[in-house]
C-alpha cells in the first residue's frame, strides 16, 4: 500500500530534549516536505527536499533540522525543543514539486 | 513573496445547500500552481485539485467544481448540493518558482476555512 509514514504519532516531551520525528515514504517520490498545523494559522512549511541531498528551507525554518540522506525518508529533528514548538506535523511527499502530495497521519508533539 | 488569503474562517450550511469557498493568492511570478486540500474530521490531508496559472479553464468533478480567475487572483472551489460528509476543513495552496527559476518546492497555504455542513 502505498502510504506516508510518521512516527511517533504523539509525543509529549521537555524543553531542550532533543527529539526526532521520522518519516517514510514508499512511492519512491522525489519530493518530500514537513509541515506545521497550528489553529488560524493553516499548514506553514517548514522544510522540504527537492531530491536526495537536496533541502531547503520552507516559510518557519528556525528550531528544526531535516536531512535526506535517502529517497524514501526525510526526519525533521528538533535539537533543542521549546513549548512554541508544539503543534501537530505533517510529512508530505510527490512524485516532484508541485504535484499532489501525498501526506502521513500526523505527529502532535507537545513540548512541556 | 506568495501569499494565500482565505478570509472566510468558518461556513455553516444545510445539507443540500450550494456553498463556495473563496481562495484569494498573491504572487510575483507567471507560472504559478494552486491547490485545493480537503482535512475532515479524522485529520488526515487529502488532495483534491491541481491548477497551473496557463489554464484558466474551470474544472468540475461530481458535485465539486473550481474557478481559477487571473484577472481577480482568486481559485474559488464550490460544493454543490452540499452533503454531511463534506464537513472538513478545506485549504487553498500555492507553489511558485523560487528566485524566478524553475523549482517548485515551496508551498504556502492559507488559513484554512472550517465548512459545516448540518443534516
Amino acid at each position: 500500500e502505498a502510504q506516508v509514514t510518521q512516527n511517533p504519532r504523539y509525543l509529549i516531551t521537555v524543553t531542550g530534549k532533543k527529539l526526532t520525528v521520522t518519516c517514510s515514504q514508499n512511492m519512491n517520490h522525489e519530493y518530500m516536505s514537513w509541515y506545521r498545523q497550528d489553529p488560524g494559522l493553516g499548514l506553514r512549511q517548514i522544510y522540504y527536499s527537492m531530491n536526495v541531498e537536496v533541502t531547503d528551507k520552507g516559510d518557519v525554518p528556525e528550531g528544526y533540522k531535516v536531512s535526506r540522506k535517502e529517497k524514501r525518508n526525510f526526519p525533521l529533528i528538533l535539537e533543542s525543543p521549546s513549548p512554541n514548538q508544539t503543534s501537530l506535523y505533517f510529512c508530505a511527499s510527490s512524485l516532484t514539486g508541485p504535484r499532489e502530495q501525498y501526506f502521513g497521519p500526523g505527529t502532535r508533539l507537545t513540548v512541556t | 513573496a506568495q501569499k494565500v488569503t482565505q478570509a472566510q474562517t468558518e461556513i455553516s450550511v444545510v445539507e443540500k445547500e450550494d456553498v463556495t469557498l473563496d481562495c484569494v493568492y498573491e504572487t510575483r511570478d507567471t507560472t504559478y500552481y494552486l491547490f485545493w486540500y480537503k482535512q475532515p474530521p479524522s485529520g488526515e490531508l487529502v488532495f483534491l485539485i491541481r491548477r497551473n496559472s496557463f489554464d484558466e479553464q474551470n474544472e468540475i468533478s461530481g458535485r465539486y467544481s473550481w474557478n481559477f480567475q487571473k484577472s481577480t487572483s482568486s481559485f474559488n472551489f464550490t460544493i454543490t448540493a452540499s452533503q454531511v460528509v463534506d464537513s472538513a476543513v478545506y485549504f487553498c495552496a500555492l507553489s511558485e518558482a523560487i528566485a524566478g527559476g524553475t523549482s517548485y518546492g515551496k508551498l504556502t497555504f492559507g488559513q484554512g476555512t472550517i465548512l459545516t455542513v448540518h443534516p
